[in-house]
C-alpha cells in the first residue's frame, strides 16, 4: 500500500538554524511525493511536491526537499528557520485514484 | 481571492442532528476531493469527484456520511445522524487534471458534535 511516515511527532530548532523534517515513504512504482505546512485552524498550504527530474525540488518560503530513492525518504529542509516557520507538516503520497495519503505530520518549534 | 472556500468553518450540532457542509473549489479546478483531520492526525481520504461523478469513496465514509457535486462545481458533505466521533474538522481540496497533481485545500469546516 501506499504510504508515507513521518518519524518524529517534534522537532525543535532555534532560529538561524538549519532545519530538516524526516519523511519516508512506502509505493509501488515512482512516488508522486508532496510536503504541505498547517497553520493553527487553517487548512492545508502546498510547499512542494516532487514527481520527476532533480532529486532537490525547491518550494515556497525557502523550503527545499531532497528526494532518496535508495533511501525511500523525501526530507524537508530550510538552511536557515525562522519564528514563523513554527506550524505542522504533513509529508504526502499521491496514490494511485488520485487521492493522497498523508503522514501523521511533524510539529515544527522554531525558538527565538 | 480564487482559493478553496468552505462553509462554515464551524459548526456545533447535537448527537442525532444532521449537518451539511459546502466546499467551492477553485473555478478551473475539475478534481474535488473531501478529508477528514482528527486532532494530532494526518488528513483521511473521504471521497473524490471528477466533475460531478463520485469515483472514489472510502470505507472510512458510512452510510451517514453522502456527498454530491451536481453540476460539477460546488460539493456538498452531508452527515446523517451526527454522533460524536464524527467530531473532527473537515477539508476539502481541489485540483486539476490538466495542470500539476498537487491538491488545494480550503480552510476546513470544525465539527463538534455535543
Amino acid at each position: 500500500a501506499q504510504s508515507v511516515a513521518q518519524p518524529e511527532d517534534q522537532v525543535n530548532v532555534a532560529e538561524g538554524n538549519p532545519l530538516t523534517v524526516k519523511c519516508t515513504y512506502s509505493v509501488s512504482g515512482n512516488p508522486y511525493l508532496f510536503w504541505y505546512v498547517q497553520y493553527p485552524n487553517r487548512g492545508l498550504q502546498f510547499l512542494l511536491k516532487y514527481i520527476t527530474g532533480d532529486n532537490l525540488v525547491k518550494g515556497s518560503y525557502g523550503f527545499e526537499a531532497e528526494f532518496n530513492k535508495s533511501q525511500t525518504s523525501f526530507h524537508l529542509k530550510k538552511p536557515s528557520a525562522l519564528v514563523s516557520d513554527s506550524a505542522l507538516y504533513f509529508c504526502a503520497v499521491r496514490v494511485y485514484n488520485n487521492d493522497m495519503r498523508f503522514g501523521a505530520g511533524t510539529r515544527l518549534t522554531v525558538k527565538p | 481571492d480564487t482559493g478553496v472556500s468552505q462553509n462554515p468553518r464551524h459548526k456545533i450540532t447535537k448527537r442525532g442532528q444532521n449537518v451539511t457542509f459546502r466546499c467551492d473549489p477553485i473555478s478551473e479546478h475539475n478534481r474535488l476531493y473531501w478529508y477528514r483531520q482528527t486532532l494530532g492526525q494526518g488528513p483521511e481520504f473521504l471521497t473524490y469527484f471528477q466533475n460531478e461523478a463520485q469515483l472514489e469513496k472510502s470505507r472510512l465514509l458510512s452510510d451517514r456520511f453522502s456527498a454530491e457535486r451536481p453540476k460539477g462545481s460546488f460539493s456538498t458533505l452531508e452527515i446523517q445522524r451526527t454522533e460524536q466521533g464524527d467530531s473532527a474538522m473537515y477539508l476539502c481540496a481541489s485540483s486539476s487534471t490538466s495542470g500539476q497533481p498537487e491538491q488545494y485545500f480550503g480552510p476546513g469546516t470544525r465539527l463538534t458534535v455535543l
